[in-house]
């Protein structure tokens, strides 16, 4: 199992270009959500999705667009990149959506908007 | 809402000292509680956890306990490596208000730096 990938590594956008961060998991979960690190902020919870056709908005979901066309894949888009958007992204996953359940993780997508 | 707190870093240790790491939350219902680790330039790793309150989550000779009298999950390691130096999170996962799911709340995160 590959578990959780996330593309690109590495991403520059220019303040508002759009680009789609690709998230997808081998496991077989039904859930899937995305959250944004920021220095002294902890991880925060952009949205989720409890299954393929299924997604809704956590924390902080302004500027973020989000679909779950299949169990395996649940990109995060930016509709036009600001400057605050500027972080790392981790995509998360786990087999239930119940909170005994363990999120497993991906590599991440560090972002820069200049 | 869910809310955690955790000690705040750096802690510098030396090697084979012993770790404390201090989380204390507060939620509704009955949440389970997670530490994760973040290495340098990667992803977080999941460390531990326990589900109900008095278990003890232990991985890799680190311990925590869910302490619900005190609304707590320290983190404790009798003799800490410098490959133990990373950036530890302190989480619960707790019921989303609307019922339908559960979500990860984060502390901020300490930063552990163990020398020879």
């Amino acid at each position: 199992n590959a578990g959780v990938t996330q593309t690109p590594k590495f991403q520059v956008l220019k303040t508002g270009q759009s680009m789609t961060l690709q998230c997808a998991q081998d496991m077989n979960h039904e859930y899937m959500s995305w959250y944004r690190q920021d220095p002294g902020m902890g991880l925060r919870l952009i949205h989720y999705s409890v299954g393929a056709g299924i997604t809704d908005q956590g924390e902080v979901p302004n500027g973020y667009n989000v679909s779950r066309s299949t169990t395996e894949d649940f990109p995060l888009r930016l509709l036009s990149a600001a400057p605050s958007q500027t972080s790392v992204y981790f995509c998360a996953s786990s087999y239930g959506r119940w909170q005994e359940e363990t999120q497993y993780f991906g590599p991440g997508t560090r972002l820069l908007v200049l | 809402g869910d809310s955690v707190t955790q000690m705040e870093g750096p802690v510098t240790l030396s090697e084979e000292a012993f770790l404390t790491i201090n989380c204390t939350y507060t939620a509704t219902g009955y949440p389970s509680l997670f530490w994760y680790v973040q290495y340098p330039g990667e992803g977080l790793q999941l460390l531990l956890k326990a589900t109900k309150a008095d278990d003890k989550g232990s991985n890799k000779g680190f311990e925590a306990t869910y302490r619900k009298e005190t609304t707590s999950f320290h983190l404790e390691k009798g003799s800490v490596q410098v490959s133990d130096s990373a950036v530890y999170f302190c989480a619960l996962r707790g019921i989303i208000n609307t019922g339908t799911a559960s979500k990860l709340t984060f502390g901020t995160g300490t930063r552990l730096q163990v020398t020879l």
